[in-house]
């Protein structure tokens, strides 16, 4: 148990919907990640926040927003969803610093139909 | 730009033999962070091992060490004694100075042990 917990595991949605996605970090870790993992591709880097702050973005589209509350736990909002979206999403925490690995998530598998 | 680049996407070894999976990487900073994940089948993304640029020797982790080469900024991880179990995707990682907000992934190594 890696100790970062995200829900749901699972998804299902139609084609233009939006879906919420949850993660609480390790306790103790300020950093969260999202990362977006297509079938049989690497993971790809969205969005880090660091204790409430939006801290380094990667290739994360326009309808997809996330956030990081006080109780450091984040949430990734994507929207007008469309079949290409249909990934397995990963959450990942850490500590800050060059050497601290990142734990992740079990991840969420959404699905868009 | 950072960039960490796997050229094999898949390998196949037997049980018991070492295997050696690719990874370079590309960075303009001096000071970085290298790591090894593992991904099996069942999803979770399991950390190895890790391999910091000053580090003068190579790390080591049970069965998984890194052959890390700075002249030609690669970290290969070997695994030796292969397992059925180390059927997985493997992913090498990285995280400089200049961003330590980022850990960006490489495309991944499907490796697959037989018996």
């Amino acid at each position: 148990d890696s100790g970062v917990t995200q829900t749901p595991k699972h998804l299902i949605t139609a084609t233009g919907q939006r879906v919420t996605l949850r993660c609480s970090p390790r306790s103790g870790d300020l950093s969260v990640y999202w990362y977006q993992q297509s079938l049989d591709q690497g993971l790809q880097f969205l969005i880090q926040y660091y204790n409430g702050e939006e801290r380094a973005k990667g290739n994360i589209l326009e309808r997809f927003s996330a956030q990081q509350f006080p109780d450091l736990h984040s949430e990734l909002n994507l929207s007008s969803l469309e079949l290409g979206d249909s990934a397995l999403y990963f959450c990942a925490s850490s500590a800050q610093g060059l050497n601290t690995e990142a734990f992740f998530g079990q991840g969420t598998r959404l699905t868009v139909v | 730009a950072q960039k960490i680049t796997q050229t094999q996407p898949g390998m196949f070894v037997q049980e018991k033999e070492a295997v050696t999976l690719d990874c370079t990487y590309d960075t303009s900073d001096q000071s970085y962070g290298l790591f090894w994940y593992k991904q099996p089948s069942s999803g979770e993304m399991i950390f190895l091992i890790y391999q910091g640029s000053y580090d003068e020797q190579n790390a080591t982790e049970g069965r998984y060490s890194l052959n890390f080469q700075k002249a030609r900024k690669s970290a290969n991880l070997v695994i030796s004694a292969s397992q059925l179990g180390d059927s997985a995707m493997y992913f090498c990682a990285m995280r400089t100075t200049y961003n330590t907000d980022k850990l960006i992934f490489g495309t991944g190594t499907r490796l697959q042990v037989f018996p």
